[in-house]
């Protein structure tokens, strides 16, 4: 069964600090892997889109990383800011042979900034 | 990216009635689509809004409950029918080109049956 499971469920940092959110997946065959930011009564919005062959990518303080033979990815933030306070969902794509793969969404991790 | 609009942003429906939710988009897609999004919940894909067609519906849900339109590639709408308080959620439209291109999302509707 395709599964997309994201832990932990919810965490509180201090503004300034690091943390790292994680991702497993079942979905097979892969893809590609989103992560994606939904701030509190916004829809999600995307931050990266890695390939199988693709091991990190960033976009500015947001890094991901995908280890395909593990299926496991995390989304590591620097130096947290309080407008990173939001759920953080993992999306995993399934080829389907057709340009357009099937996405599999987790629960995601609802991230609360403290100042 | 493309910007997408959602009407309405939220609303309060009686038990039995039907509501149709618009997505509008700035410039022409290939794909659109329709979520439902319950709280604690991953995102669930309703069905894929095709240009001049049938929608592609999902498992469990059927064309009497979610009538889809798509009348051209800007614009769609998602109807929800006889209305029960199982059906409050968020709804989300989205877009996209296909392949590794990042699916651009609405703010959603936020719909809740008393």
């Amino acid at each position: 069964k395709n599964q997309v499971e994201q832990s932990p469920q919810s965490l509180i940092i201090l503004e300034g600090k690091n943390c790292t959110l994680q991702c497993n997946y079942t979905v097979s065959p892969f893809s590609n892997l989103r992560w994606y930011k939904q701030d509190t009564g916004r829809g999600p919005v995307s931050l990266t889109i890695m390939t199988f062959s693709e091991n990190t990518k960033s976009n500015g303080r947001y890094t991901a990383t995908l280890d395909a033979d593990t299926k496991q990815s995390s989304l590591h933030i620097t130096a947290s800011q309080l407008s990173d306070s939001a759920s953080y969902i993992c999306v995993v794509s399934a080829n389907r042979g057709s340009t357009l793969g099937r996405l599999y969404f987790g629960r995601g991790t609802q991230l609360t900034v403290w100042p | 990216s493309a910007v997408i609009s959602q009407k309405p942003s939220r609303d309060i429906c009686q038990r039995g009635t039907s509501l149709t939710i618009q997505c509008q988009v700035d410039s022409q897609v290939t794909m659109m689509f329709w979520y439902r999004q319950q709280p604690g919940q991953s995102l669930t894909l309703i069905a894929t809004a095709n240009q001049g067609s049938e929608a592609t519906y999902e498992s469990g849900f059927v064309i009497d409950k979610f009538p889809i339109s798509r009348p051209n590639l800007t614009f769609s709408t998602l109807t929800v029918s006889n209305m029960s308080p199982e059906d409050s959620s968020i709804y989300l439209c989205s877009v996209g080109h296909g392949g590794y291109q990042p699916q651009h999302f609405g703010d959603g509707t936020r719909l809740s049956i008393l």
